[in-house]
């Protein structure tokens, strides 16, 4: 079964600086999918960015971006100008894709890290 | 647009006793989930739905049972409720497609005592 690491339980940033967290997986497949959720004190799970693993371009979103290393198995998460309302967990997740022998659609989810943003 | 719905938010429940946890989607989605989150864990899987009328175990199924009683709704039960299954639950959905997220609900937030 694929895990997923998050080395960082806590990490925090001034506002308005930069901070990427790390996420590391483990699988032997070719074909998969990560994610990158964003779970605020209200407790909502917000979708912040994906990645398709065939894909070598790093997807960005506004103000998040990812660095993806397929070879070393990392998907790091950069938020650029932290603001307040970034502070939240952060989990990333897995699913293996259909060339890889997925079946279904579910996401393994890493522990999380939680981000704090110092005004 | 109300996405994913779950009900109750929150629960209290003794030793032993049961319950029903109840979603609802309504973005004709085929796949549905239940997650439990604690901390320092994350969110792990309980079970699964691929479609309607199917229904797999995920990574921590022991206690809990579920039901897919349509496309829309997907309910897990706890028969005999322990404390260690005190954790916010998480109901979820999505596309049969790989690039598709988790859509979450609110989650429910349950003790047991």
């Amino acid at each position: 079964a694929q895990t997923v690491t998050q080395s960082q339980p806590e990490m925090s940033v001034q506002e308005a600086e930069t901070v990427t967290l790390s996420c590391t997986y483990d699988t032997s497949e070719s074909d998969y999918y990560l994610f990158w959720y964003k779970q605020p004190p209200s407790r909502q799970m917000i979708l912040v960015i994906r990645q398709e693993a065939y894909k070598q371009q790093n997807a960005t979103e506004n103000r998040f971006s990812v660095n993806f290393q397929k070879a070393a198995k990392s998907f790091s998460l950069k938020i650029s100008d932290s603001q307040l309302g970034d502070a939240a967990m952060y989990f990333c997740a897995y699913r293996s894709g259909q060339n890889s022998g997925g079946s279904n659609y579910k996401l393994t989810f890493g522990k999380g890290t939680l981000l704090t943003v110092n005004p | 647009n109300a996405g994913v719905t779950q009900t109750p938010k929150f629960q209290v429940l003794k030793t032993g006793q049961s319950m029903t946890l109840q979603c609802a989607q309504d973005m004709n989605h085929n796949s549905m989930y239940w997650y439990r989150q604690d901390p320092g864990m994350g969110l792990r899987l309980i079970y699964y739905s691929a479609s309607e009328g199917t229904t797999d175990k995920g990574e921590v199924p022991n206690g809990y049972n579920v039901s897919r009683l349509n496309k829309r709704e997907f309910s897990l039960r706890l028969e005999s409720a322990a404390p260690s299954q005190t954790s916010v639950y998480f109901c979820a959905s999505s596309e049969n497609s790989w690039y598709s997220p988790l859509h979450f609900g609110n989650g429910t937030r349950l003790t047991v005592t």
